[in-house]
């Protein structure tokens, strides 16, 4: 089992629902990343969270420690919010701050 | 702006052939890493390092090396050894013992 699981893998949107993805996992942790990828490979950081929630622009990103469980929110989705979309957690290992990955939700939002 | 630069974008190499990696950070960050990623699979650390002249296997270092002589920079050396080289490669720097990253925007290396 992975230490950090994304729902769905793949996720097809039409152009002004709302859309959620998921990130659970296993291990004790300092900090949860949303980050996005465009076609090409760029990677963009979205969010960094340790709790609570997160805004920023039609994005938000929700993490509760004791579920071990973040969410990230897009409202009124766009195409261009076509991308995948990868969680990543920081563990709690007192030295440097290793990331371990989720293998990503690819979004397609269509017209 | 300070941040993290990966050089090329693209690279491409004959089989057999090592190549290196550039990453560069003018964040004053201790922590470097270097991550790759496959079709279908997540990230991967392969090495990292918390401080100059000092770093650590991740967990697929075979076939890499790196060094780290100045905190800004972390070159990653694809050798001939790395059985399948061809991937998206991504560096990544922190404040060591902090759970915030920085990453670049990766390099795409092709062997043919």
């Amino acid at each position: 089992k992975n230490e950090v699981e994304q729902s769905p893998q793949n996720l097809t949107a039409q152009e002004g629902e709302f859309i959620t993805i998921n990130c659970s996992y296993s291990v004790g942790i300092s900090a949860l990343h949303w980050l996005q990828q465009h076609p090409g490979g760029g990677i963009v950081s979205l969010f960094m969270l340790s709790s609570g929630k997160k805004k920023h622009g039609r994005l938000i990103a929700t993490i509760n420690i004791q579920e071990k469980h973040s969410s990230l929110h897009i409202t009124a989705s766009h195409p261009r919010d076509s991308a995948v979309y990868i969680c990543a957690v920081a563990a709690n290992t007192g030295t440097a701050s290793k990331l371990t990955f989720g293998t990503g939700t690819r979004l397609q939002v269509t017209l | 702006d300070g941040g993290i630069t990966q050089s090329p974008k693209y690279l491409f190499r004959k089989e057999g052939q090592n190549v290196t990696l550039s990453c560069e950070q003018n964040l004053n960050h201790d922590a470097m890493y270097w991550y790759r990623q496959d079709p279908g699979q997540g990230l991967r650390l392969i090495y990292y390092s918390q401080i100059v002249n000092d770093f650590q296997k991740g967990d697929i270092a075979e076939g890499y090396s790196v060094s780290r002589e100045k905190k800004e920079s972390f070159p990653l050396t694809v050798t001939s050894a790395q059985k399948n080289p061809t991937a998206f490669y991504l560096c990544a720097s922190s404040i060591t013992g902090q759970g915030r990253a920085f990453f670049g925007q990766g390099t795409r290396l092709t062997v043919v």
